[in-house]
């Protein structure tokens, strides 16, 4: 069954820190999708990037980052100068129809 | 365009009862799926759908029915409310070369 993992339960930093989720997934299809999706206190839901499992080319959005490694099967998330905005729950999915999700990492940034 | 249009945003019900939680979509979406967000485990996949007339199980789909008349609706039955089902509810729609957007959710508390 295909699994997505996310050790990191909770993560504390300082505004201005850099800060890299970690994203492990399993899977025996040579063909998927990753994603990480954003929750902030809201509770809305919303995307952030996704990966076809053929294009293992980092992406760089602004201050955010992605490392997709098919060889450790990880597709980490890195923040950069984090902001106190950036604060919220992050979630990893994999898969296309159906997406499944990670438990998600609780990112507080704090002034 | 509304995107996802999730209606209740907030029910109680008393255990035993039944109700529909119902999820619109006006972008012409094929794909869409039911999941429910509880604390410390993430959001978990009840149901999906790739096409009006087709549904399949997620991981935690016992108490919840789903059907799919049309390309724009994917209503969500809980047969009789258990309070194992207070949970927050949310409801997605994928374009083919895209993320699930996702509704704002349905917040459900059952007594």
């Amino acid at each position: 069954a295909q699994k997505v993992t996310q050790a990191q339960t909770e993560i504390s930093v300082v505004e201005k820190e850099d800060v890299t989720l970690d994203c492990v997934y399993e899977t025996r299809d040579t063909t998927y999708y990753l994603f990480w999706y954003k929750q902030p206190p809201s509770g809305e839901l919303v995307f952030l990037i996704r990966r076809n499992s053929f294009d293992e080319q980092n992406e760089i959005s602004g201050r955010y980052s992605w490392n997709f490694q098919k060889s450790t099967s990880s597709f980490n998330f890195t923040i950069t100068a984090s902001q106190v905005v950036d604060s919220a729950v992050y979630f990893c999915g994999w898969g296309n129809t159906p997406l499944v999700f990670g438990k998600g990492t609780r990112l507080s940034v704090i002034a | 365009n509304a995107g996802v249009t999730q209606t209740p945003k907030f029910q109680v019900l008393k255990t035993g009862q039944s109700m529909t939680l119902q999820c619109a979509q006006d972008m012409n979406h094929e794909y869409m799926s039911w999941y429910r967000q509880d604390p410390g485990m993430g959001l978990r996949l009840i149901h999906y759908s790739v096409g009006a007339g087709i549904t399949d199980q997620g991981e935690v789909p016992n108490g919840y029915n789903v059907s799919r008349s049309t390309t724009e609706d994917f209503p969500l039955r809980l047969l009789s409310a258990a309070p194992s089902q207070t949970s927050v509810y949310f409801c997605a729609s994928r374009a083919p070369s895209y993320g699930y957007t996702f509704g704002s959710g349905t917040r459900l508390t059952v007594v």
